[in-house]
Formats: structure tokens, sequence, C-alpha cells
């Protein structure tokens, strides 16, 4: 079974912190990795991606990849109250057709 | 702007009844996507497929078929709903394979099965 972890949460951060979100991944083929925003009752919407290993900045949010470690994490800085969601984070494997997902981390931004 | 549609946002059916979620995308994308989420299970998915006519099984395809006669439209199909098919169900499109893969959800249909 090819696992993607993440922690459940909830993460509750003060607003203007640094959020930061993780994700660990069991398959040594994954070559892409995605996180994706999901508020309650709404559809995921894709945030970034990332498939070298490293950071990637986009505005506030910042993905870093480890392949090494096999860990992907998301960094929110200035986190908002509007960034509380639950966080997915996906990996594809082997250039395949399909993403698994990670369960999803609850992210609470307090005022 | 990519956009998936899904006919239904709320859909409340009996048990044994055939059930049909229609799911449409305009991006010309050759991949799209059946999954169902769950508290606590997270998304899983129940179909794909990467052409017309064609389709693979995922993790969870029992109890559903799906089909794909036109490139746009992917149809997920309950034979004969049962109480355990009371879920969140999500289709989502994505243009290739591979890495510069990402997918785009839809919004989502909640199916309550009576």
């Amino acid at each position: 079974q090819k696992e993607v972890e993440q922690n459940s949460g909830p993460l509750s951060v003060p607003e203007g912190a640094i959020a930061s979100l993780n994700c660990t991944y069991s398959d040594r083929g994954s070559q892409s990795f995605f996180w994706y925003r999901q508020y309650s009752g709404k559809s995921p919407e894709l945030i970034m991606f990332i498939y070298s290993n490293g950071d990637k900045e986009d505005g506030r949010f910042t993905a870093q990849l480890n392949k090494a470690s096999q860990y992907v994490s998301l960094l929110i800085r200035d986190s908002q109250p509007s960034d509380s969601a639950t966080y997915l984070c996906a990996v594809n494997i082997n250039s395949g057709y399909a993403l698994n997902f990670g369960k999803g981390t609850s992210l609470l931004v307090t005022p | 702007d990519v956009k998936v549609t899904q006919s239904s946002r709320y859909l409340v059916k009996r048990t044994g009844e055939k059930v049909f979620l229609e799911c449409v995308q305009d991006m010309d994308h050759e991949n799209m996507f059946w999954y169902r989420q769950d508290p606590g299970l997270g998304l899983r998915l129940i179909y794909f497929s990467y052409d017309v006519k064609m389709k693979e099984k995922g993790d969870i395809p029992e109890g559903y078929s799906v089909s794909r006669e036109k490139k746009e439209r992917f149809s997920l199909i309950l034979e004969s709903a049962s109480t355990n098919q009371t879920s969140m169900y999500l289709c989502a499109s994505s243009l290739i394979a591979g890495g510069n893969n990402e997918q785009f959800f839809g919004p989502g249909t909640r199916l309550t099965v009576l």
C-alpha cells in the first residue's frame, strides 16, 4: 500500500504566525507532490505543486520537498483566519494517472 | 479557468435505487476521476478514465460502475444504492498523466441513501 501520511490536527496557530504542515510518503517512486486546500463543505482546490528537491514559493505559501527523507511540507506565512481549512497532501507515483491523497491536516488560525 | 461541474449538489435516494452521478469538464482534459470522501477516511479513488470508453478501477470500485462515452463527460453509476454509499462524491479531471497532472475538482455531490 502506497501511503501518504499527515497529522490530522487540528493545528492551531495565531494570526500572523507561520503555519507548518507536514506530509510523509512511503513510495520512493513518487515524482510530483501537490497541496490542496479544502474548506468545510467545499471541494479541494489546488494551492501549489512541487517536483524538485528544495523550496518553491508562491506568495505566502512555500512548499518544501526532501525526497531523501520522503517528506513534503507546506509553510503558510502571515497566517490569516481565512486560511483555516483542511490541507491535503497528494502524491503522484511513477508518472501514473492517479494521485494518492493523505487524509489531511486541519488548520485553525485564531484572531 | 478549468471548470468541472457535477449534476447535483445534494441527492437523496432510497436503498436499491439506481443512481447516476454526472460530471462534465470543459477543458479538454484527458483524465477524469471519481472519488468519495468520508470523515476519517479521506479521499478514496473509485474509478478513473484516461480516454473515451477507457476506465480503470481505483481503490474501492465495488458497488460502482462508470461510463465515459464522450471526452468531457464521466458518469458514476450506483447499480443498487446502499446506505453505506452515503458520502460526498467528488469528480476531478487532469490534462495528462505524468508529473504535471494536477487534478481539478468539481463542487461535489452529497449523496444520502435512506
